[in-house]
């Protein structure tokens, strides 16, 4: 079963409208990461969340982790062209050791001009 | 900024072969990681690294496989005997630390193409 699920897998939205991307987990997310991939290429960090609630922001960029620690959305307001990519989240699960993440399968973003 | 290196960017081979994938983790970091990513699927762990030691590996991770830090600055992964099977992308990452907290930086990648 997938321990970590990314909605939606792709994604279309014209330039300067705001999106949101979804990961959940069936387990508790001890701490949860936010990447971005450009298609074939390495992975740029963006956030990382480890508290209940927690909210963190990078620009036009804003991730959340629930108070129940099994859900995290990444918002992006008034998107760019520069947004597209994949983007992944990553996460430290409990039942899990502390030393590796697991991934969602991403999701794929298109911006329209 | 200081910043994970690989080498090569992309590196094809003959099934069967041996390979030497290499990484230059940040300097001053403890844990150094070995993933990979099949074309079009999710990122897989392969093997967690520290105090020259392995600290945690996948089911992927088997006998063909095999990890170093040679010197003070490399961190290799060798891959004997290589499969069809083995072709993806290949990322180091390091942190400054271990467990849930640390950011791990990832290098750009080694494209693997087994032929």
């Amino acid at each position: 079963s997938q321990e970590l699920e990314q909605s939606p897998q792709s994604l279309i939205v014209q330039e300067g409208k705001n999106l949101t991307i979804n990961c959940t987990s069936s387990k508790t997310l001890y701490g949860l990461y936010w990447y971005k991939q450009k298609y074939g290429e390495g992975l740029i960090f963006l956030m990382m969340l480890q508290k209940g609630g927690e909210e963190k922001s990078h620009e036009k960029i804003t991730a959340k982790l629930d108070e129940k620690k099994q859900q995290s959305s990444l918002h992006i307001t008034a998107s760019q062209p520069s947004h597209a990519g994949i983007y992944l989240c990553g996460a430290d699960l409990l039942g899990h050791s502390n030393y590796q993440l697991i991934w969602g399968a991403g999701t794929k973003l298109i911006i329209k001009p | 900024e200081p910043e994970v290196t690989q080498t090569p960017s992309h590196q094809v081979t003959q099934m069967g072969q041996e390979v030497i994938l290499r990484c230059v983790p940040i300097s001053n970091h403890l844990y150094f990681y070995w993933y990979r990513q099949i074309l079009g699927q999710k990122v897989e762990f392969l093997v967690s690294f520290y105090n020259n030691e392995i600290s945690e590996k996948s089911e992927i991770f088997d006998d063909q496989f095999s990890v170093e830090r040679p010197d003070g600055s490399n961190f290799t992964l060798k891959i004997r005997s290589t499969k069809l099977e083995d072709s993806a992308m290949y990322f180091c990452a390091s942190s400054p630390n271990g467990g849930a907290g640390y950011e791990q930086f990832f290098g750009p990648g080694t494209r693997l193409t087994v032929l």
